[in-house]
């Protein structure tokens, strides 16, 4: 069975750091995209980062450049999110996500979140 | 940056009916925008990709068209577990839309 499982989320107070993990099974880990996606409290989803299978390659929203490290281990399976200089505006369920689904029309070679994990919650305040 | 509105906010439609949402993107994203349905406590499920392809065991009461800058998601006869939120998402920069809420009337 696909699966994602996310660990890592706590409360921390504002200007705090965590890691979060992502431990992946049942497909070949190195072969996918992966990508970090958080849905605050009562809102909408809002992508935050992603990598490319090798690592070689990692793309971010504006709101957490210089913040946000996303890393994967192959060997592991397992993908990691370091978020730094916490704000009370990155509380939210962070998911680990998937990019399994290769578009079909062929210009660009872009993939779609197909598999989702089921959240680890990061709270920040003081 | 590309941005993404959907609308409506809410649908309120009974089983049986047919649902029309919509997404509109700020600028042509040619046909690279993906739906998902996310019910509470769930993390969301894909849909549709590429504007229009049915994801894996999607039923085929779901579909999706459009290009360039409108986009819609079709649910020609709504059953009870449809009713959930909508995301649009286009693939450029990977932006969500805000989301609508289908609830039953």
């Amino acid at each position: 069975e696909v699966q994602l499982v996310e660990s890592g989320g706590g409360l921390v107070q504002p200007g705090g750091s965590l890691r979060l993990f992502c431990a992946a099974s049942g497909f070949t880990f190195s072969n996918y995209w992966m990508s970090w996606v958080r849905q605050a409290p009562g809102k909408g989803l809002e992508w935050v980062a992603n990598i490319k299978e090798d690592g070689s390659e990692k793309y971010y929203v504006d709101s957490v450049k210089g913040r946000f490290t996303i890393s994967r281990d192959n060997a592991k399976n397992s993908l990691y999110l370091q978020i730094n200089s916490l704000r009370a505006e990155d509380t939210a369920v962070y998911y680990c996500a998937r990019e399994g689904v290769p578009s079909a029309i062929g210009f660009y070679n872009y993939y779609y979140i197909d598999v989702w994990g089921k959240g680890t919650t990061v709270t920040v305040s003081s | 940056e590309i941005v993404l509105t959907q609308s409506p906010a809410t649908l309120s439609l009974s089983p049986g009916e047919r649902a029309t949402l919509s997404c509109r993107a700020s600028q042509s994203i040619s046909r690279y925008v993906a739906w998902y349905q996310q019910k509470p406590g769930q993390a969301p499920r894909l849909l549709i990709y590429d504007a229009s392809n049915r994801a894996t065991g999607i039923p085929a009461r779901f579909s999706g068209s459009g290009s360039g800058t409108d986009f819609t998601l079709t649910i020609s006869s709504l059953e009870p577990e449809d009713f959930a939120v909508y995301f649009c998402q286009q693939r450029s920069n990977w932006a969500f839309g805000q989301g609508t809420r289908l609830e039953i009337k």
